[in-house]
């Protein structure tokens, strides 16, 4: 069955440094990928989708790269600012629905001034 | 942008009795909304598939019969948790994807339901 893996362990880094968060699945080929953010309490809310045949894709001081040979996504966040402090998921879709999305435990990210 | 709305945020009820939370998508129609539960420090797990107009999808190991899910419109699917006990306690968040509904489109969450069950 498929397995999405996000490190449980949770992220510190200082002010202005670059966040990079992995996402790791199987025994899956993902038609696409999508990375959201949840504050604690929280509804997840979406930020980037990246296709299969995209290498890496950009928001603003977000990037996301996806390997398929891999099977891996990075989801990395330049220049962080404490307020980019929260729990970050990885969602793919159902192998057997594509319309449904699976989602990963999400690594927390703490961004210390 | 696309905004659903979920309540209540927060209910406390007693062991046996039945709570309804409510979805609405408030700016866009959703002919399909998606019922997730979270325990803490773990990932969403897909309850439920809501359909507009027709019997909802549930997800291997869910209990139609304890999660009912009701979409009567457009616009609002509700899910009634029946006979609760205490290991229904959990976050439940509904979402739905605006517009067209393409398949790779985002997912727009309400900000969830914390149900403690005594």
């Amino acid at each position: 069955s498929q397995k999405i893996e996000q490190n449980s362990e949770a992220l510190n880094i200082q002010e202005g440094k670059t966040a990079t968060l992995t996402c790791n699945y199987t025994n899956y080929s993902p038609a696409y990928l999508q990375w959201y953010r949840q504050d604690p309490g929280r509804g997840p809310v979406f930020l980037l989708l990246i296709r299969e045949n995209e290498k890496e894709k950009r928001k603003e001081r977000l990037k996301v790269t996806f390997d398929t040979t891999l099977k891996q996504s990075l989801f990395h966040i330049t220049a962080s600012q404490p307020a980019d402090s929260a729990t970050y998921l990885c969602a793919l879709p159902f192998s057997g629905g594509y319309n449904k999305l699976i989602f990963g435990a999400g690594t927390r990210l703490a961004v210390h001034p | 942008g696309a905004v659903v709305s979920q309540h209540p945020s927060r209910v406390i009820c007693k062991s046996g009795t039945s709570v309804k939370i409510e979805c609405r998508s408030l700016d866009f129609q959703a002919t399909t909304m998606f019922w997730y539960r979270q325990f803490p420090k773990q990932s969403l797990m897909l309850m439920a598939t809501s359909n507009e107009g027709s019997k909802a999808t549930y997800e291997q190991g869910v209990e139609k019969d304890k999660f009912l899910i009701n979409h009567a419109s457009l616009t609002l699917s509700t899910l009634t948790v029946t006979s609760a006990h205490p290991e229904d306690s959990s976050f439940y968040i509904c979402s739905a994807r605006a517009g067209g509904g393409e398949i790779n489109s985002p997912l727009h969450f309400g900000n969830g339901t914390r149900l403690t069950v005594t």
